[in-house]
């Protein structure tokens, strides 16, 4: 079953920085760390993904502990158009693909 | 490039129906993957197929089936349809590998039981 798991909520101020965390202990050492973000009746949308080291795009920068166990997913100056669910993806123990319960973000003015 | 397209978007049907719902692919991708998502159970991963055949399968019973044809669409059957089957069903596709490549989403069918 799965094995990523995110905090239910989130809240950040417009203009602040958001830190999602994630732990996804059964990434095995080959397969990445995906993160995708859902708006509302929207299909999720890819942000970023990573191996080993920390990455960086237009849309937010993502740090993986050294073990690789968990990461972090920053999204540098939150808006209101970054209010969405937002969901690492791991790979549980079967194989079976993981999408986590996704963390709900709430951009507040 | 067009991005994914899912057929029909919105649908109505009563228990013990049958639903049969399809996944046009971005071109060139071979990869595609269907999941549920309700409100209670989130995001679900259903099955993956690849080049026409089932490569991952996860939690649902056997009323579930999908298939890929030679042209990377794919199609998703329900039978014997039960009121918790309401959800949003959305495909994804992708060039290869679930965890190793990019998953492009569609906008999903919505299927209603009553």
């Amino acid at each position: 079953d799965a094995k990523t798991t995110q905090p239910t909520s989130m809240d950040c101020a417009e203009g602040r920085a958001a830190n999602l965390p994630c732990n996804h202990s059964t990434i095995s050492g080959n397969e990445y760390v995906y993160w995708y973000r859902q708006i509302h009746s929207q299909g999720p949308q890819y942000i970023i993904h990573g191996l080993k080291n920390n990455e960086t795009n237009e849309m937010a920068s993502l740090i993986i502990t050294e073990d690789r166990k968990s990461s972090t997913l920053i999204l540098p100056h939150a808006t209101l158009r970054d209010t969405a669910v937002y969901y690492c993806i791991g790979r549980s123990n079967d194989y079976k693909l993981s999408f986590g319960a996704g963390t709900t973000v709430t951009v507040r003015a | 490039k067009a991005g994914v397209t899912q057929t029909p978007r919105y649908l109505i049907k009563t228990r013990g129906q049958q639903v049969t719902l399809s996944c046009s692919p971005i071109s060139g991708h071979r990869s595609v993957s269907w999941y549920q998502q309700t409100p209670g159970q989130g995001l679900q991963f259903l099955f993956e197929y690849f080049s026409e055949t089932q490569r991952n399968k996860g939690n649902f019973p056997g009323r579930f089936s999908g298939r890929q044809f030679s042209n990377s669409r794919s199609e998703m059957n329900v039978s014997t349809l039960e009121l918790g089957d309401s959800a949003l069903y959305l495909c994804a596709s992708s060039l290869g590998d679930l965890l190793t490549g990019e998953l492009f989403f569609g906008e999903g069918s919505r299927l209603t039981v009553l």
